[in-house]
């Protein structure tokens, strides 16, 4: 079974710009949750979606922002991007509506903002 | 009372030591305890994981130690390879509701040959 594909792997973006990150769960997986990893912060919870609804929500600003397709699959778009948005981007599916289903982790977008 | 804090940073040890890693928490409506391990380049793996009704878990070589009265638990790798050497993750969530999960700021291990 295919894991959580991330596209594109690296990005280099200006600031200013907008950029738009994509990923496919594992097959039958229904939910997709977005976390950014920057050094000393961690992982730090963006959103979550599941049956085309985000159910929950980080504390990101609102240029933050995403989107679940019928057939699971998801994007993240940030836009006016600026030098702090330089990071890890990872996407992470679960396969379980609710309760405690493990997250399994794509290998992430690096996105760096110039 | 978000937080879930980690410690050490960074860890250093050699080959067949036992490192430690542990987590303290605030929110008592968390009850399901990840540790995740994350290699240069790949997304974070799920290594193990716990409930507050137990206080100890091993798979392998990993054990989780859980103190509810404390909120903490801490990650134990016994008899640790260099092939160990990577950044592990604790984090909490709620049993229910959605996948929101509070990850610690990571601790970087490298286990010495």
């Amino acid at each position: 079974k295919a894991g959580v594909t991330q596209t594109p792997r690296y990005l280099i973006k200006t600031r200013g710009q907008q950029v738009t990150l994509s990923c496919s769960p594992i097959s039958g997986h229904r939910s997709v949750s977005w976390y950014q990893q920057t050094p000393g912060q961690g992982l730090q919870f963006l959103f979550e979606y599941f049956s085309e609804t985000q159910r929950n929500k980080g504390n990101f600003p609102g240029r933050f922002s995403g989107r679940q397709f019928s057939n699971s699959r998801s994007e993240m778009n940030v836009s006016t991007l600026e030098l702090g948005d330089s990071a890890l981007y990872l996407c992470a599916s679960s396969l379980l509506p609710e309760g405690v289903s493990p997250l399994h982790f794509g290998n992430g977008t690096r996105l760096t903002v110039t | 009372q978000q937080q879930v804090k980690q410690s050490p940073q960074s860890l250093i040890v050699q080959k067949g030591g036992i490192p430690i890693i542990n987590c303290a928490y605030e929110n008592t409506a968390f009850d399901y305890f990840p540790w995740y391990q994350q290699f240069p380049g790949k997304g974070p793996a799920l290594l193990i994981a716990i409930r507050p009704d137990v206080s100890e878990k091993k798979e392998g070589r990993f054990t989780i130690s859980f103190n509810k009265s404390a909120k903490q638990f801490s990650l134990h790798i016994m008899d640790s390879q260099p092939g160990d050497s990577a950044t592990y993750f604790c984090a909490a969530t709620p049993r229910s509701g959605t996948y929101k999960y509070i990850f610690g700021t990571g601790t970087r291990l490298k286990v010495l040959a």
